[in-house]
């Protein structure tokens, strides 16, 4: 069983709903990710929270909206999704900033497969 | 240049074989260095993390180079079971930012 819990686990939705992705983990890991992955790609990732702040953002358009509640919980909020947001949404999570190499290890929810019509 | 690049296959090995994938990384400051598996439609695991010195784990064995700037996944004794993708994974400017290469696909036949 994987130790980073993601809800729901598909989605389909229109270009009109708003709907919420939610990862939960209870490892104590401090920093948390969101990763899209389309098919045959690797996963892209989109945001990284670090204790509880932003701390990266690739870009990505304002539809996709993150939020961190606590140091547990990661939501991505999706609004006004186009077709070409279909894909499998993967959180993860890590120690953050391991002084050790190899400290700081990715490890993957689940993921949330996500269909916009 | 990308900075971490895979050769995506798919190796086509029978069972019983031995299978090496190469990846090279961009960025000589590199610090971390993992293989993650990926089954189709499921989540990428993590399958090692790899050491300077090198390191096995039953069928299984990675290496560093960082002189060639590249890593290895050495499997032995290829079972149906390893038929997956193998991400290679590399840190180095922000810890919490992990380059991805394309994956290398693993078919294991009969």
């Amino acid at each position: 069983d994987t130790e980073v819990t993601q809800t729901p686990k598909h989605l389909v939705m229109g270009m009109t709903n708003k709907k919420s992705l939610k990862c939960e983990q209870h490892m104590g890991h401090r920093a948390m990710y969101w990763y899209k992955q389309k098919a045959k790609k690797p996963p892209e990732l989109m945001f990284v929270y670090s204790y509880e702040k932003l701390s990266i953002n690739e870009s990505v358009p304002s539809r996709f909206s993150p939020e961190c509640p606590n140091s547990s919980l990661l939501n991505l909020h999706l609004h006004a999704l186009q077709p070409e947001d279909s894909a499998l949404y993967l959180c993860a999570s890590s120690q953050d900033g391991g002084t050790l190499s190899g400290a700081n290890v990715l490890t993957f929810g689940a993921g949330s497969r996500l269909t916009v019509l | 240049r990308k900075e971490v690049e895979q050769d995506p296959g798919p190796f086509n090995v029978p069972e019983g074989a031995t299978v090496a994938f190469n990846c090279t990384y961009s960025n000589s400051a590199s610090q971390s260095f993992f293989w993650y598996r990926q089954d189709c439609r499921k989540e990428p695991k993590l399958l090692m993390s790899v050491y300077s010195s090198g390191n096995e784990d039953g069928r299984f064995t990675a290496q560093l180079n960082r002189a060639s700037q590249y890593i290895s996944l050495l499997i032995r004794d290829s079972k149906l079971s390893d038929s997956a993708t193998y991400l290679c994974v590399v840190n180095w400017d922000n810890f919490n930012k992990f380059y991805f290469g394309s994956g290398t696909k693993l078919n294991v036949k009969p």
